[in-house]
């Protein structure tokens, strides 16, 4: 298994664009989270799905930021406006979450850099 | 609310001597529990976990911890610590009702030559 697929690994951008970071889950898996690690507030989480639907969203920021899961091998977190202060390592897990395999795997995560 | 502390920003062993990340936890019910590590530049990755049974739980990279109930803590151990163990560590808890896991602050583990 590849693991979770995260694009891009980088990204630059100027304050005022559109961000879209993608996740790809392991197969299989029914819960979905994202992360955001910034070195001042740690690891944060933002959103997550089970079975493609958001159940917990009250970590998102603002509604600048959303989030999507059309199906069960794909997400995205989408950012618009991007402001400075979103810049982060923005991480996407999956879990299984039945039969007691609750322990999340990690992609690479996306390092954004907003100007 | 469920909540997950790790008391120690920052460990600091000697490579050969056992290390000791504590994490204590306020899960209501019976919790799942977990470790992850992370490594420069890159995600987290799962150690180990507790669900239920033998109170000593053994992981990858010869790591193990220790569930103690009464305490409500989940400590992670290591008999003999290698430089290549330093990294930065989370402890992470869920009710599974919840559905979602409660992550530590993290702690950074140094283990010098």
């Amino acid at each position: 298994d590849a693991g979770v697929i995260q694009s891009p690994r980088h990204e630059v951008t100027e304050m005022g664009q559109e961000v879209t970071l993608r996740c790809k889950p392991i197969s299989g898996h029914n819960s979905l989270f994202w992360y955001r690690q910034t070195m001042m507030r740690g690891l944060e989480l933002l959103i997550y799905f089970n079975n493609n639907v958001p159940i917990d969203d009250s970590g998102m920021p603002e509604d600048r930021f959303s989030a999507k899961m059309p199906n069960a091998s794909f997400s995205t977190l989408k950012i618009q406006p991007s402001e400075p202060r979103d810049s982060a390592v923005y991480f996407c897990a999956s879990s299984s979450g039945t039969g007691g395999r609750y322990e999340q795997f990690f992609g690479p995560g996306t390092r954004l850099t907003v100007l | 609310a469920q909540s997950v502390a790790q008391p120690e920003d920052q460990v600091n062993v000697a490579e050969g001597n056992p290390l000791t990340v504590k994490c204590t936890y306020s899960v209501s019910g019976n919790p799942y529990l977990f470790w992850y590590v992370q490594y420069p530049n890159r995600g987290l990755q799962f150690l180990l976990k507790y669900i239920t049974g033998d109170n000593l739980v053994k992981g990858s990279y010869g790591f193990e911890a220790e569930f103690n109930k009464s305490q409500t803590s989940f400590h992670l151990k290591k008999p003999s610590a290698l430089v290549s163990d330093s990294a930065l560590y989370f402890c992470a808890a869920i009710n599974t009702n919840a559905g979602k896991s409660t992550f530590g602050d993290g702690t950074t583990l140094t283990v010098k030559p």
